[in-house]
């Protein structure tokens, strides 16, 4: 089956750029993204990029995307304190349906020092 | 505003004596995911709802189900809870049609089992 690995942990200070990275094993995956999470809470989606591009710009965020060699990163601009979490990278299929479920990395933890 | 909710935040129960936790969306997504989140590892998808239709993954145990009364509500119970099954349980959701929208979840229920 898929399989997702990130590192586990970062630690950049506030103001530097952060670069997550992520692999991942199915080259079909269709659709990948990145969720966020703060302690305590759910899943939020940052962004996303389909498996046709190879790159994605929001503001501060970055996606890269490799198909060949299955690599996904976000980069965050000027890191803020805010931004400590952590972050996930998520693989998944087919366009919509049943099978279009997402497979989950075991996330990146980001930590800011001011 | 449309979202994801969860209830209970935080639930309490005692080992074998079962559980139902609830999510509800006024998203009107098509599809309802459940997932169990340990400490420091990455969601596991335990099933989900595609409108009606019920897709158990094989790896989930007997003693958690599920339900979907409505489009609008979704509930695991858990049968008899283990000491394993402490976790966070994240409810997410999805509009098969607009997978750049990406999965939509609640901000989960910690689950302690005593």
């Amino acid at each position: 089956g898929e399989d997702v690995e990130q590192s586990l942990f970062l630690s950049v200070r506030e103001g530097d750029s952060s670069v997550i990275n992520c692999t991942y094993t199915d080259s079909s995956s269709t659709y990948l993204y990145w969720y966020k999470q703060e302690p305590g809470a759910g899943l939020q989606l940052l962004t996303y990029i389909f498996s046709n591009m190879d790159m994605k710009q929001d503001q501060r965020l970055t996606v890269l995307l490799n198909k060949k060699d299955k690599h996904l990163s976000l980069r965050i601009a000027d890191t803020q304190t805010g931004d400590s979490a952590i972050y996930f990278c998520a693989v998944g299929g087919s366009y919509g349906g049943s099978q279009g479920n997402l497979i989950f990395g075991k996330g990146t933890k980001l930590s800011v020092k001011p | 505003d449309a979202m994801v909710i969860q209830n209970p935040r935080y639930q309490v129960t005692q080992f074998g004596k079962p559980v139902t936790l609830s999510c509800s969306q006024t998203l009107n997504h098509n599809v309802m995911y459940w997932y169990q989140q340990k400490s420091s590892q990455a969601p596991k998808l335990l099933f989900h709802y595609y409108d009606k239709d019920f897709n158990n993954e094989a790896d989930t145990p007997d003693n958690f189900q599920s339900r979907r009364p409505n489009t609008s509500f979704c509930f695991l119970d858990i049968r008899s809870p283990g000491l394993g099954d402490a976790a966070m349980y994240l409810c997410a959701t999805k509009i098969s049609s607009r997978p750049d929208v990406g999965y939509t979840f609640g901000s989960g229920t910690r689950l302690t089992v005593v």
